[in-house]
C-alpha cells in the first residue's frame, strides 16, 4: 500500500526566502508525481507533474524534483512572497499489478505555508 | 478553456437524507475521479470513471456510489447520510485517467445536520 509523506507539516517563512517542501513515498513504482496548491475552502490547483521518467520539472519560481530511487520528492519555492501562502499537496499516481490504479492519486496530509511580509 | 465545473458549491442536509452531487470535466476528458477531503483523513479516493464505466473504487461504503454520462459529466450519490459524510467533495477530470495529470473542481462542501 502506497503512502505519501510530508514534512514539515507548517512551515512559517518572511517573504523573499527560497524554501523546501518535502514529500516521501513508500513504493517507488510510482507512474508520475503531482504537486498541488490549495487555498482555504477551495479546490486543488495543479502546480507541477513530474513523470517517473523525469528529475525534475520548472514553472516560474517553482521546480519539482523526483528521486524514485530514495522515494522522495522536492519542490523549491524561490523568492517566496504573501500570495504563495497555501496549502500545498503531493500526490503520487500509482502502477499497480494489474498495470494502472485508474483514476487514484494517494495524497500526503500536506504542508501549510505562511509567508508573512 | 473552461476548468472542471461541480455544482453545487455548497449543501446542508439532515441525516438520513440522500443528495447528489454533479461534475462537468474539462471538455474532451473523458476520466472523471471523485474524492472525500475531511481534515481528520485528508484527501480520499471514492471511485472513478472512464466512458460511463467505473475503473476503480477505493474504500467507501456502498451508500457512495456514482455514475457517468455519454457527455462524460459524473454524479455522485450518498445514501442515508451520517453526520461523518460531512466534508469537501472533489472531482479531478483527466485525459485517459492515466499519465496526463489530474485538473481538479473548487468541491462541494456538503455539510449533514
Amino acid at each position: 500500500k502506497q503512502e505519501v509523506t510530508q514534512i514539515p507539516a507548517a512551515l512559517s517563512v518572511p517573504e523573499g526566502e527560497n524554501l523546501v517542501l518535502n514529500c516521501s513515498f513508500t513504493d517507488s513504482a510510482i507512474y508520475n508525481l503531482q504537486w498541488f496548491r490549495q487555498d482555504p475552502g477551495k479546490g486543488l490547483t495543479s502546480l507541477l507533474l513530474i513523470q517517473s521518467s523525469q528529475r525534475e520539472q520548472t514553472s516560474g519560481r517553482l521546480n519539482a524534483s523526483l528521486d524514485k530511487s530514495s522515494g522522495r520528492s522536492t519542490l523549491y519555492i524561490a523568492a517566496s512572497q504573501p500570495g504563495d501562502s497555501a496549502t500545498y499537496l503531493c500526490a503520487a499516481f500509482m502502477v499497480n499489478a494489474g498495470g494502472t490504479s485508474y483514476g487514484k492519486l494517494t495524497f500526503g496530509q500536506g504542508t501549510i505555508l505562511t509567508v508573512h511580509p | 478553456k473552461a476548468g472542471v465545473t461541480q455544482t453545487p458549491r455548497y449543501l446542508i442536509k439532515t441525516r438520513g437524507q440522500q443528495v447528489t452531487l454533479s461534475c462537468s470535466p474539462i471538455s474532451g476528458h473523458r476520466s472523471v475521479s471523485w474524492y472525500q477531503q475531511t481534515p481528520g483523513q485528508g484527501l480520499q479516493f471514492l471511485f472513478e470513471y472512464f466512458s460511463e464505466t467505473q475503473r476503480n473504487k477505493g474504500n467507501f461504503p456502498g451508500r457512495f456510489s456514482g455514475r457517468q454520462f455519454s457527455n462524460s459529466r459524473s454524479e455522485m450519490n450518498v445514501s442515508t447520510l451520517e453526520l461523518g459524510d460531512s466534508a469537501l467533495y472533489l472531482c479531478a477530470s483527466s485525459p485517459q485517467g492515466v499519465g496526463y495529470g489530474y485538473t481538479f473542481g473548487s468541491g462541494t462542501r456538503l455539510t449533514v445536520v
